[in-house]
């Protein structure tokens, strides 16, 4: 079964200060690894994606997420977070095991931003 | 082009009521997925329709049901009301084609159990 591990439930940084954000996943074969964020009052809004080639993915607003497989891991990053980063932010892993679209998701991580 | 629709935004019922949600997809996806999103659980699966017909299900008990219309409308019952169903509900879209396909949310319908 996937599963994905987000250890860190709140995370406080400065703005200014950079960024990243834990992800663990569990996945029998090559997993699709995704990152969205969730604003407060909205549905959730894909940062970046992974499912093959280079292991640094670039996504938006500025964010980066790098894939090993050797750790299970798929960090977020960004080298200086902007207030209107404060958010939560989720790891999420899908595969074609079990469905096109059965995508499962950590438990998220609300990121706080001080001036 | 319009985003992923829910009504309604917001629903309070009492406990062994039934309710039912409602997902409007992107103009031209016919994928659309369920989840539960509480705040000591994250994003819970339900369960995901295409072409009207369920293709993936969660670990949920029978009570969650949903069908999906022909224009990939989708709506979403859940009978019985626990307190523990007091969740927001999110829809996504997609077309459903592929397995690392981007999901469009929806804004959610928080629902209130008492």
């Amino acid at each position: 079964a996937q599963s994905v591990t987000q250890p860190d439930i709140h995370i406080t940084v400065s703005e200014g200060a950079s960024l990243e954000l834990r992800c663990n996943y569990s996945y029998g074969a090559t997993p699709y690894l995704f990152w969205y964020v969730q604003s407060p009052g909205q549905g959730l809004q894909l940062l970046l994606k992974y499912f093959s080639g280079d292991t640094l993915v670039q996504g938006i607003k500025g964010f980066e997420a790098e894939f090993k497989r050797s750790q299970s891991s798929f960090n977020l990053r960004k080298p200086s977070v902007h207030w209107s980063d404060a958010a939560e932010h989720f790891c999420a892993v899908g595969g074609s095991s079990g469905g096109y679209q059965k995508v499962t998701f950590g438990i998220g991580t609300k990121l706080q931003v001080i001036p | 082009k319009a985003g992923v629709t829910q009504t309604p935004r917001y629903l309070i019922k009492t406990r062994g009521q039934q309710v039912t949600l409602s997902c409007s997809p992107i103009s031209g996806h016919r994928s659309v997925s369920w989840y539960q999103q509480t705040p000591g659980q994250g994003l819970q699966f339900l369960f995901e329709y295409f072409s009207e017909t369920q293709r993936n299900k969660g670990n949920f008990p029978g009570r969650f049901s949903g069908r999906q219309f022909s224009n990939s409308r989708s709506e979403m019952n859940v009978s019985t009301l626990e307190l523990g169903d007091s969740a927001l509900y999110l829809c996504a879209s997609s077309t459903g084609q592929t397995t690392n396909e981007k999901l469009f949310f929806g804004s959610g319908t928080q629902l209130s159990v008492l």
